[in-house]
C-alpha cells in the first residue's frame, strides 16, 4: 500500500448523516478511482478522476459523490449516508489510461464503512 | 457492460500440485485482462497482465493464457505453496480508463 493511503480505515455512523473518504496518494498518478466491495458482487467502481478536478461516473454512482481538487487527494463523500452503502471502499491509483497503455491499478487498504 | 464469471466455490488443493483459475467474460474481447491477489482485509495487489494479441504470460511460477474465442482466461500457478492461498480477482479493461473485475475465486493450498 506504499504511496497510497485511506482514511479513516474503519468508520461507524448513522443513517442519514453524511461521511467523507479520502484517498491520498504520493506517487503523482493521474488517475484515481473509488470501488466498493460487497459479498457476492465483487469490486465495483464507483467514480473515478482522470486529472484535478475531472471526474466520471462509474456502475454504481447514485448516493455518491467526488472531488478532486489536488493532484494527490481524491475525496468520497455519501451525502447522506444509508445502510446498503455499508461496504469496503476501496481507493486505487493508475499511472496509464490511455488506449496504448494498460490500466494497472495500485490498491490502498481501504476504508471499512458501517452504516446503522 | 462487461460482464466476468469466475467461479465463486472455493478451490481447495494439496501443496505442490499446480492451481488453475478460470475467468470467463461474455461481451467484447477486451484490449487485455488481468489478475490480482488479495488477501483477506486488504487491498487487491497486481499480479499479471496479458494483452488480447497474447497467448499466454509467465512469471515465475504464474501462467497466465487468453482465449478470445472462448472469451476466457486461465490462471495457473504451479506447485503452489499455502503461502499462495488468497483470493484471486480477474480484470478486464472496459474503455479506456475502467476496469471490470470479477468476484474472484478463493484458493486454499493444504500442506
Amino acid at each position: 500500500d506504499a504511496g497510497i493511503t485511506q482514511s479513516p480505515r474503519h468508520k461507524v455512523t448513522e443513517t442519514g448523516t453524511p461521511v467523507t473518504l479520502r484517498c491520498h496518494q504520493t506517487e503523482n498518478h493521474r488517475y484515481m478511482y473509488w470501488y466498493r466491495q460487497d459479498p457476492g458482487h465483487g469490486l465495483r467502481l464507483i467514480h473515478y478522476s482522470y486529472g484535478v478536478k475531472d471526474t466520471d461516473k462509474g456502475e454504481v454512482s447514485d448516493g455518491y459523490s467526488v472531488s478532486r481538487s489536488k493532484t494527490e487527494d481524491f475525496l468520497l463523500t455519501l451525502e447522506s449516508a444509508t445502510s446498503s452503502q455499508t461496504s469496503v471502499y476501496f481507493c486505487a491509483i493508475s499511472e496509464s489510461g490511455s488506449i496504448s497503455g494498460a490500466n494497472v491499478l495500485t490498491f490502498g487498504a481501504g476504508s471499512r464503512l458501517t452504516v446503522l | 457492460s462487461q460482464k466476468i464469471e469466475q467461479n465463486s466455490e472455493a478451490l481447495n488443493i494439496q501443496e505442490g500440485k499446480t492451481a488453475t483459475l478460470t475467468c470467463n467474460y461474455t461481451n467484447y474481447s477486451p484490449a487485455y485482462l488481468q489478475w490480482y491477489r488479495q488477501d483477506p482485509g486488504r487491498g487487491p495487489v497486481f499480479l499479471l497482465l496479458i494483452r488480447e494479441n497474447e497467448k499466454e504470460k509467465r512469471k515465475e511460477r504464474l501462467k497466465v493464457t487468453f482465449d478470445t474465442t472462448l472469451k476466457q482466461s486461465l490462471f495457473h500457478i504451479t506447485a503452489s505453496q499455502p503461502a499462495d492461498s488468497a483470493t484471486y480477482l480477474c480484470a478486464l479493461a472496459e474503455g479506456f480508463q475502467k476496469l471490470v473485475f470479477g468476484t474472484g475465486t478463493r484458493l486454499l493450498v493444504s500442506p
